[in-house]
């Protein structure tokens, strides 16, 4: 069965310096991969998603993933973070398009931004 | 771009009441999923719905809950008997296949207070 794991459950960074989040993933199968942000009190957006290909991964605001597939992970990165980035962070992991596949997430980031 | 609508925003019932959740799946996707996040806590799985049918639920979606498709468009959870430990915010989504695999269209959510 597949699973996820964020390995940091909270990030402080400062504002405009770099942040990783970390993300690694098990499954027997194929993946298909993905990062979606929550601001305070709202619903859930995508990121960025690894399908097939490149396995470096350029998303919306700025952030981008690399997927490896001998180390399992799919981390997250942005260069220089803004106050506005402010956000919960989950990975998230499916196995396939076929019917039932589910999109299971990891237990979620918290990446607070201070000035 | 297309977007998954969840009525209402913010739902609050008393406790044994029945609710149903309402959500408007994108148009030419096929495949609908229901998930909560309870206060705090990752997002969970609740059940995925393809071809008029469930294709997987998880232990949480027991015989309290059911989902339906009524007529083409919508597609809703009911909860039948509502309890404190219901009360999380619930999000639908669905997504396409083959070429029109875009990953994931979550909606806004429904936040769920059961008193």
């Amino acid at each position: 069965a597949q699973s996820v794991t964020q390995l940091d459950s909270q990030v402080p960074v400062f504002e405009e310096a770099p942040v990783e989040l970390r993300c690694n993933y098990s499954s027997s199968v194929s993946v298909y991969l993905f990062w979606y942000v929550q601001y305070p009190n709202q619903g859930l957006q995508l990121l960025l998603k690894y399908l097939s290909g490149s396995t470096l991964v350029k998303g919306i605001n700025g952030f981008e993933a690399e997927f490896n597939k001998s180390q399992t992970s799919f981390h997250l990165r942005k260069p220089s973070v803004h106050i506005s980035d402010t956000a919960e962070y989950f990975c998230a992991v499916t196995e396939g398009q076929a019917a039932g596949n589910k999109l299971t997430f990891g237990g979620g980031t918290r990446v607070l931004v201070k000035p | 771009e297309p977007e998954v609508t969840q009525t209402p925003s913010h739902q609050v019932t008393q406790m044994g009441q029945e609710v149903i959740l309402r959500c408007v799946p994108i148009s030419n996707h096929l495949y609908f999923y229901w998930y909560r996040q309870i206060l705090g806590q990752k997002v969970e799985f609740l059940v995925s719905f393809y071809n008029n049918e469930i294709s997987e639920k998880s232990e949480i979606f027991d015989d309290q809950f059911s989902v339906e498709r009524p007529d083409g468009s919508n597609f809703t959870l009911k909860i039948r008997s509502t309890k404190l430990e219901d009360s999380a915010m619930y999000f639908c989504a669905s997504r396409g296949e083959g070429d029109a695999f875009y990953g994931y269209t979550f909606g806004s959510g429904t936040r769920l207070t059961v008193v």
